[in-house]
């Protein structure tokens, strides 16, 4: 059974802080996706990784994918309320599967 | 152009009573997944269609859970009957090629209360 971690579960830091979260396997995946939900709403997506040790930046958020394709990071820069919610990664082996994911609160 | 798009938003009803969940991918898109959230087990596959056929229903709980995909633009999910423990938010998806590599453009979910 193939498992993505996430961690920390919960993070709650204020305005202006930088944070990592984190996306962790102990398999291979051929790609990455990390997603964002808000309440009440499905997630959607914010990047594909699909090559070992690929960074992508998107605004202030910078995502990592492994070397060896089995874990991945989400760096945040200078938080702000507006990026509340919860990240999601997704990998998929033979399926895709999602991790729990990390719901992070930005406080003003 | 509409996203997916589904409903009810939510449902309350009691236990042992059949629910049925539906789902409108966004047009032109060939996969339709359902996928169940909780914040014990978070977001659990289901089942998932490629051109209206199932492909992979392993993630169905039991039999009491049934989906239908009889054409490019419908799906329904059925539980019947239903039990407290069902009660979560259940999202559609759809997606132009294999979730690997496209994007999964997700509803905005059917909140289900057992009961």
């Amino acid at each position: 059974t193939q498992l993505l971690e996430q961690s920390p579960q919960f993070l709650s830091i204020q305005e202006g802080e930088n944070l990592t979260v984190y996306c962790n396997s102990s398999s291979v995946f051929s790609s990455l996706q990390w997603y964002r939900q808000e309440p009440g709403e499905g997630p959607v997506l914010l990047v594909t990784v699909v090559t070992g040790g690929e960074v992508k930046k998107l605004k202030r958020l910078t995502f990592q994918f492994g070397d060896a394709r089995k874990d991945s990071s989400l760096h945040i820069t200078a938080a702000q309320p507006g990026d509340t919610g919860l990240y999601l990664c997704a990998g998929d082996a033979d399926k895709i599967i999602f991790g729990k994911g990390t719901r992070l609160h930005i406080l003003p | 152009d509409a996203g997916v798009i589904q409903s009810p938003r939510h449902e309350v009803t009691e236990m042992g009573q059949e629910v049925t969940l539906r789902c409108k991918p966004i047009s032109g898109h060939d996969y339709l997944f359902w996928y169940r959230q909780t914040m014990m087990r978070g977001l659990e596959l289901l089942i998932y269609f490629n051109n209206n056929v199932p492909i992979d229903d392993s993630g169905m709980p039991e039999d009491r859970f049934s989906a239908k995909m009889p054409n490019a633009s419908f799906s329904t999910l059925k539980i019947q009957p239903s039990e407290p423990r069902d009660s979560a938010v259940y999202f559609c998806a759809s997606s132009r090629q294999g979730a690997d590599t496209g994007e999964l453009f997700f509803g905005e979910g059917s909140r289900l209360t057992v009961l």
